[in-house]
């Protein structure tokens, strides 16, 4: 496809379960993000992936959570023991070839998160 | 730290009229900043972006945004709202001497553009 996919668009987990998340970026890119975005907030910054190494994971909120990129293009996002305050849309970004930091982010739909 | 703050939750205007959403930012060094627009059960859509230069800014669907570096703003605007406009737009930043390449977002502002 054209654009960023991410998969499963919904998502109702229990309270304790683990989840992943899937981000297909677009081909070639280089670059990806994910972000988590509360309803009503901006979306935060979790972790930075150029090709498959995660150059930046400060933003991720506890060690329940968990990112990969093993082969430099699908990403997964993992949350282990899920919890109420995860509940979230998981959006998923990707940038044009190499990392300059002016070039756009282009993001996915989103994964919206319920934990009960 | 890089911030950006979007004063305005909502901002409601007529069509036809001209619009402003507000955006001031925050860094220690230069910023790379950004706006995007996010329509219901839609991901974040590129409007437009300041690399450097021409501190007016064109982007898509006749939006502009002019950087004030002096007053550390970044407004959107575009001379003539359309109902189709309505949506959540959100306004980025990125330092450009800063490790990582994130952007930090503010909290949103909600047009409404009605007939």
């Amino acid at each position: 496809g054209a654009g960023v996919s991410q998969s499963p668009r919904y998502k109702v987990a229990k309270r304790g379960q683990d989840v992943a998340l899937r981000c297909d970026p677009i081909s070639g890119h280089v670059s990806l993000f994910w972000y988590q975005q509360a309803l009503g907030q901006g979306p935060e910054f979790l972790t930075y992936f150029q090709n498959e190494a995660q150059l930046d994971k400060s933003g991720l909120p506890s060690d329940r959570f968990f990112a990969e990129r093993p082969e430099g293009s699908v990403s997964t996002l993992k949350i282990q023991r899920t919890q109420q305050e995860d509940s979230a849309v998981y959006l998923c970004a990707s940038s044009q070839r190499g990392s300059n930091p002016y070039n756009e982010q282009f993001f996915g739909p989103g994964t919206r998160l319920t934990v009960l | 730290a890089q911030s950006v703050a979007q004063p305005e939750d909502q901002v409601n205007v007529a069509e036809g009229n001209p619009l402003t959403v507000k955006c001031t930012y925050s860094v220690s060094g230069n910023p790379y900043l950004f706006w995007y627009v996010q329509y219901p059960n839609r991901g974040l859509q590129f409007l437009l972006k300041y690399i450097t230069g021409d501190n007016l800014v064109k982007g898509s669907y006749g939006f502009e945004a002019e950087f004030n570096k002096s007053q550390t703003s970044f407004h959107l605007k575009k001379p003539s709202a359309l109902v189709s406009d309505s949506a959540l737009y959100f306004c980025a930043v990125r330092e450009q001497e800063r490790a990582g390449n994130m952007l930090t977002f503010g909290g949103g502002t909600r047009l409404m553009v009605k007939p």
